[in-house]
């Protein structure tokens, strides 16, 4: 596969349980976040987005939180399941619908 | 089946070589973009284009070109003056109309010989 996450942060839990993965943002301008999976040898595919007048989203075993004040995003996933395993990220709209990515983090999920 | 599609899957690039990576939407979006993802790193904007016949330089734009000739396609070029090519190449596209989710193709990997 891909080498895309060799030296990510690692979050690792049990088949079953909660996953929350964290992302501070750095514009406290921004309006929009959304949160990708990437799986090995892909492209980054979308799991749900929040815009900046909420601070929660939720969708089907995720939920978006967004805190403003901290400047901080937050997934949510849960009862984790093998199939989540991935690298995570988070963006930030960076304008003129450009995205401005985190550096990602990796769920690894243990039977 | 909608989608983005990018081609090759690996692509190899001899020394002082200029390279073409192939990406193409059916999905009838108006913006397309190009990233580069390293290992340990998020994507990083290479250029951009919000409609035909233009298009604009993100982040990482030196040693690199684009083309947007049709609506569906958004060609790059990794050309000789680009140092460091080896990287995932990703391709997205979005409706361009406000904030959107991207919808990425699955990359092209470069390396050099």
């Amino acid at each position: 596969g891909e080498s895309v996450g060799l030296h990510l942060p690692t979050l690792s839990v049990q088949e079953g349980d909660n996953s929350i993965i964290n992302c501070a943002y750095s514009n406290s301008a921004s309006d929009y976040f959304i949160w990708y999976k990437q799986e090995s040898g892909k492209g980054p595919q979308f799991i749900i987005d929040i815009r900046s007048n909420m601070d929660k989203r939720q969708g089907q075993r995720v939920t978006v939180l967004l805190n403003k004040t901290v400047k901080h995003l937050s997934l949510q996933i849960a009862a984790t399941q093998p199939g989540d395993s991935a690298v995570y990220f988070c963006a930030e709209s960076g304008g003129y619908n450009k995205l401005i990515f985190g550096a990602g983090t990796r769920l690894a999920v243990h039977p | 089946d909608g989608g983005i599609t990018q081609s090759p899957k690996y692509l190899f690039r001899k020394e002082g070589q200029n390279v073409t990576l192939s990406c193409e939407q059916n999905l009838n979006h108006d913006a397309m973009y190009w990233y580069r993802q390293d290992p340990g790193q998020g994507l990083r904007l290479i250029y951009y284009s919000q409609i035909v016949n233009d298009f604009q330089k993100g982040d990482i734009a030196e040693g690199y070109s684009v083309s947007r000739e049709k609506k569906e396609s958004f060609p790059l070029t990794v050309t000789s003056a680009q140092k460091n090519p080896t990287a995932f190449y990703l391709c997205a596209s979005s409706t361009g109309t406000g904030n959107q989710p991207q919808h990425f193709g699955d990359g092209t990997r470069l390396s050099i010989l």
